[in-house]
């Protein structure tokens, strides 16, 4: 099964800071790979997929890269209300296995 | 609008069964992938399997031997029943929409707001 290592587990950052977590896969997964942001005691929500980037109402300031095994989410300018915990979930074996990576929580410093 | 509304809050012994129901409005679930992803305290998103729109369904390795999913399109309504449970089940558990089929590759595009199963003796 592939496994996706996301780094680091958190981070805190300031209001304004640019923001990077990485998502590395066991295998390469060519470009498929989704992100979700999730905040305290809600479920979680599609920011990025694979196949339509940028999600209805999510921010420009959310941006993905990356292909193979190695990926990157990135915020440009974190605001008040991205802290939260980021997810990334591999669609490589979707639908029949879908795998999430283990969470990057992001607070404020 | 799109709504998944699911079953309220369990409270099991170990070793039995649980059974949470998502009923879907505002989409055709039978064009769509339907995911159960659970979340145990403080812990990370896990899968727990597929239902195809087919009615078939797939499921994570970890709960093979245990774990049920279905759906009943007169309600229309997704069932996922977990049985044998521990303490290691006591989680918030999620129903979840991915994308139309004919969208490649997929992602979950809504959830439901959770049910928590406490499983304690």
């Amino acid at each position: 099964d592939i496994q996706l290592t996301q780094s680091p587990s958190s981070l805190s950052a300031s209001v304004g800071d640019r923001v990077t977590i990485t998502c590395r896969a066991s295998q390469s997964i060519s470009t498929f790979l989704n992100w979700y942001q999730q905040k305290p005691g809600k479920a979680p929500s599609l920011l990025i997929s694979a196949a339509s980037g940028l999600h209805s109402g999510v921010p420009s300031r959310f941006s993905s890269s990356g292909s193979g095994t190695d990926f990157t989410l990135t915020i440009s300018s974190l605001q008040p209300e991205d802290f939260a915990t980021y997810y990334c979930q591999q669609s490589y074996t979707t639908p029949r296995v879908l795998t999430f990576g283990g969470g990057t929580k992001v607070e404020i410093k | 609008q799109v709504q998944l509304v699911q079953s309220g809050a369990e409270v099991k012994k170990p070793g039995a069964s649980v059974k949470v129901t998502c009923q879907a409005s505002g989409f055709s679930f039978t064009s769509h992938y339907m995911h159960w992803v659970r979340q145990a305290p403080g812990q990370g998103l896990q899968w727990m399997g597929v239902i195809y729109p087919s009615g078939s369904a797939s499921y994570a390795q970890k709960f093979q031997g245990r774990i049920t999913m279905a759906r009943d399109t007169s309600t229309p309504s997704v069932y996922m029943e977990l049985s044998s449970l521990t303490s290691e089940d006591t989680a918030v558990y999620y129903c979840a929409r991915g994308f139309s089929v004919v969208v490649v590759p997929t992602a979950i595009d809504f959830w439901g707001l959770g049910t928590l199963v406490t499983v304690s003796s």
